[in-house]
Formats: structure tokens, sequence, C-alpha cells
């Protein structure tokens, strides 16, 4: 059965230290990978995805995955956080019809 | 704003009572997911329609149902409501892989 295993629930980070967030899922096919945030209040966004070419994608707000396929791993990296990256990061992986959410990892960001 | 609607944004109920979330998806989108989140188990995948077809079962309670309409609304039902239950209930959709979700909606069951 298909599932992703995020590892840290939660991380506490100051401004500009650098944030890694992993992600390993489980299944035997192709897959498209994705990192979502939901910000404090709000609904969850597309921070960045994968379904193939360059295992080091880059998304927005200067965040960057990296598939690894032989770890089954999606890591979500940000060279230096701000205050206002203060939020819950979903990984997410698709494959097949269904879409399957990570517990979620939320990271507070202190100014 | 990701162009998908819900209502209502807030729900407040009791025990044993019924209700219906709605859920309006991006002009064009075909999918529709529905999704609840709350703090003992995260984001939990309901169900997803497509084009009116139920595609997919996650974690869906047989008290809860959904279905998608020819204008590609969909409702989510939940009955016979537990204090449990009490969570956010996100719609998504999609029309290839990528999901956008709409602002949620709070239900709370006293």
């Amino acid at each position: 059965a298909q599932s992703v295993s995020q590892h840290n629930h939660h991380v506490i980070l100051s401004e500009a230290a650098s944030l890694e967030l992993g992600c390993n899922y489980s299944y035997g096919g192709t897959v498209n990978l994705f990192w979502y945030v939901q910000y404090p209040g709000q609904h969850l966004q597309l921070l960045l995805k994968y379904f193939s070419g360059d295992p080091l994608v880059k998304g927005i707000k200067g965040f960057e995955a990296e598939f690894i396929k032989s770890k089954f791993s999606f890591n979500l990296r940000k060279p230096s956080v701000q205050w206002s990256d203060t939020a819950e990061y979903f990984c997410a992986v698709n494959g097949g019809f269904k879409t399957i959410f990570g517990a979620g990892t939320r990271l507070f960001v202190k100014a | 704003d990701s162009g998908v609607t819900q209502t209502p944004k807030h729900l407040i109920t009791a025990t044993g009572q019924r209700v219906t979330l709605r859920c309006s998806p991006r002009s064009g989108d075909l999918s529709v997911y529905w999704y609840q989140q709350s703090l003992d188990q995260g984001l939990q995948f309901l169900i997803q329609y497509y084009n009116g077809e139920e595609r997919a079962k996650g974690n869906i309670l047989e008290r809860f149902s959904a279905q998608q309409f020819p204008d590609l609304h969909s409702e989510l039902n939940l009955s016979s409501l537990e204090l449990g239950d009490s969570a956010l209930y996100f719609c998504a959709s999609s029309t290839e892989d990528e999901q956008f979700f709409g602002p949620g909606t709070r239900l709370t069951v006293l």
C-alpha cells in the first residue's frame, strides 16, 4: 500500500538557518511528488512538484526539493528560512489515482 | 485564491445530526477530492470523484458519503455525527495531478 512518511513533526529554527524536511514514500510504480504548505489559518498551497526530468526541483519562495529514486525520498530544502516560512509542510505522493499526504511537519521560525 | 470554493466556512452542530458540505471546483477541473484535517489524525484523504464518478476511496467512514453533480460541484454528507468528527474538511480540485485546495469548512460537533 502507498504510504508517505515525514520524519519530523515539529521543527524550530532561527531566521537565516537552513532547512531540510525529510519525506520518504513507499510505492512500487511511477509517482508524482509534491510539497504543499499551509500557512496559519489558510488552505494548502502547492510549493513545488516533481513529475519527471531533473530530480532537483525548484519551487516558490526559494524552496527546492530533490527526488532520490533509490531512496524513495523527496526532501524539501531552503538555504535560509524567514519568519514568514512558519507554516505546516506536507509531502504528497500520487501513484495512480490516489494522492497520499504525509502527516505534516510544523515549522516555527524564530525572528 | 485557488478558485475552489467551499461552503459553509463554519458549521456548529450537535452529535447525531447530519450536515452537508459543498464544494465548487475550479472552472474546467473534473476531479474533486475531499480531505479531513484534524489535530490527531493529520490530513486524511477521504474520497475522489472524477466527472461525476467515484474514482478513489480513502479513509472515509460509512457514515460519510459524497457525490459529484453534473455541474461538477460536489457535496460531502456527514451523518450520525460524533464529537470526533470535529475537523477541517477540505475540498480540492485538479485537472492533472496538481491539486488546488479550497479554504475548508470547519465543523464543530458539540
